[in-house]
């Protein structure tokens, strides 16, 4: 069954460093998005893309971050100055543009931890 | 503006108990999806359930089972007879739309204990 998958699993940085978190979307599917969970908290929306383009983005997507498909099969999320507060855990999803459903399918996760 | 609640923080129940995870839901569409996901131990979040707002049958799916009721705002999930396996945090999910393409919002979550 196809699936969604991150790496690094387990990221490690230094506040201030730069890190990408990569991706792969199930190959036929269209929309991407990225969300992040603190530790102990709930799922928090970042942004969605769509046909190499940000669709929608929440409040907490600030300059700092950035989305890229380079590839056509990965998809990243940058952090460009990490903060301790970006610790987290940080998933990938992505879905079918065709139809009625609204089914996301969420990668693993990667967790960064920022020191 | 969309909103999912989960009041329940934590449960802890005796494994073959029955259980049920509440979840009340604010929006202002009349067409959205609501969603359950488990996340384990493990930490991947795991699909289990999708509803949209015009099919308010109740579904049973094995030991689980789901309450949508529109009246209420809600989207109850129960599991019968539990079981360690079950322990985890469960999410409740809002999504608005006709084209389904808006982000999933998130209640908080629920921590489920299942004891031997």
């Amino acid at each position: 069954e196809p699936e969604v998958t991150q790496t690094p699993s387990h990221q490690v940085t230094q506040m201030g460093q730069e890190v990408i978190l990569r991706c792969v979307p199930i190959s036929n599917h269209l929309y991407f998005y990225w969300y992040r969970q603190i530790l102990g908290q709930k799922v928090e929306f970042l942004v969605s893309f769509y046909n190499n383009e940000i669709s929608e983005k929440s409040e907490i997507f600030d300059d700092q971050f950035s989305v890229e498909r380079p590839d056509g099969s990965n998809f990243t999320l940058k952090i460009r100055s990490t903060k301790l507060e970006d610790s987290a855990m940080y998933f990938c999803a992505s879905r079918v543009l065709a139809g009625p459903y609204n089914e996301q399918f969420f990668g693993p996760g990667t967790r960064l931890t920022v020191l | 503006a969309q909103k999912v609640t989960q009041a329940q923080t934590e449960i802890s129940v005796v494994e073959k108990e029955d259980v049920t995870l509440d979840c009340v839901y604010e929006t202002r569409d009349t067409t959205y999806y609501l969603f359950w996901y488990k996340q384990p131990p493990s930490g991947e979040l795991v699909f289990l359930i999708r509803r949209n707002s015009f099919d308010e049958q109740n579904e049973i799916s094995g030991r689980y089972s789901w309450n949508f009721q529109k009246s209420t705002s809600s989207f109850n999930f129960t599991i019968t007879a539990s079981q360690v396996v079950d322990s985890a945090v469960y999410f409740c999910a809002l999504s608005e739309g006709t084209s389904g393409n808006t982000p999933l919002v998130f209640g908080k979550g629920t921590r489920l204990s299942v004891i031997a």
